[in-house]
């Protein structure tokens, strides 16, 4: 079965600073990994993915992760957070089914992110 | 605005009640996904269909079921509902069956709240 840890629920920072969030997954099989962001009041949007190319995975909004298989992490960086990303972002994890071809979505428990002035 | 829909936006209940949440995917996506946000479990994928059948489930109880029409839309029913049933349900859309390479986009959700 598979598995996202998202390791703080809550993050702080200054505008300006780096951002730093954390994954770590489990899965038996080879995982697709991605990053959703949510803002208040809205629904999910997509910020990159990992589907077992490059390990480096440049997103949207200046976001990027880097997928390590010897650590099993996911972890999402930005070097300058903005205002605008405060907001709860969720790291998942995609195994295919055995049967029927779809996708079972592992949800991680979320890191809200705080940016300060 | 991702292009899918959902309606209501709201939806007020009462315990023992059944319910029919509605999602329209985006022009050209098969395949419709549903997941359950609440407070305590998160957000939860509860299953998904690719043109009109069902291909992958999750934490889904047997008091709801969902099913895709001809139209490609799709309809989640949660009957006999309980207080713990209160969440932000959201549908998905993607092209493929695959959501591995295919991007899930997400509708803004509806509102439940049993009371």
């Amino acid at each position: 079965a598979q598995s996202v840890t998202q390791l703080d629920s809550h993050v702080s920072v200054s505008e300006g600073t780096p951002v730093l969030l954390r994954c770590n997954y489990s899965s038996s099989y080879s995982p697709s990994l991605f990053w959703y962001v949510q803002h208040p009041n809205k629904g999910l949007q997509l910020l990159l993915k990992y589907t077992s190319a490059a390990t480096l995975v440049k997103g949207i909004n200046g976001f990027e992760a880097e997928f390590k298989k010897s650590e099993t992490s996911f972890h999402l960086t930005k070097p300058s957070a903005h205002r605008r990303d405060a907001a709860e972002y969720f790291c998942v994890v995609s195994v295919k089914e055995r049967t029927g071809g779809g996708n079972k979505l592992t949800f991680g428990t979320g890191t809200q992110l705080k940016v300060e002035l | 605005d991702s292009g899918v829909t959902q309606t209501p936006k709201h939806l007020i209940t009462a315990t023992g009640q059944r319910v029919t949440l509605r999602c329209s995917p985006r022009s050209g996506d098969l395949s419709v996904y549903w997941y359950q946000q609440s407070l305590d479990q998160g957000l939860q994928f509860l299953i998904q269909y690719y043109n009109g059948e069902e291909r992958a489930k999750g934490n889904i109880l047997e008091r709801f079921s969902a099913q895709q029409f001809p139209d490609l839309h799709s309809e989640l029913n949660l009957s006999s509902l309980e207080l713990g049933d209160s969440a932000l349900y959201f549908c998905a859309s993607s092209v493929g069956v695959d959501s591995s390479y295919n991007e899930q986009f997400f509708g803004p959700g509806t509102r439940l709240t049993v009371l």
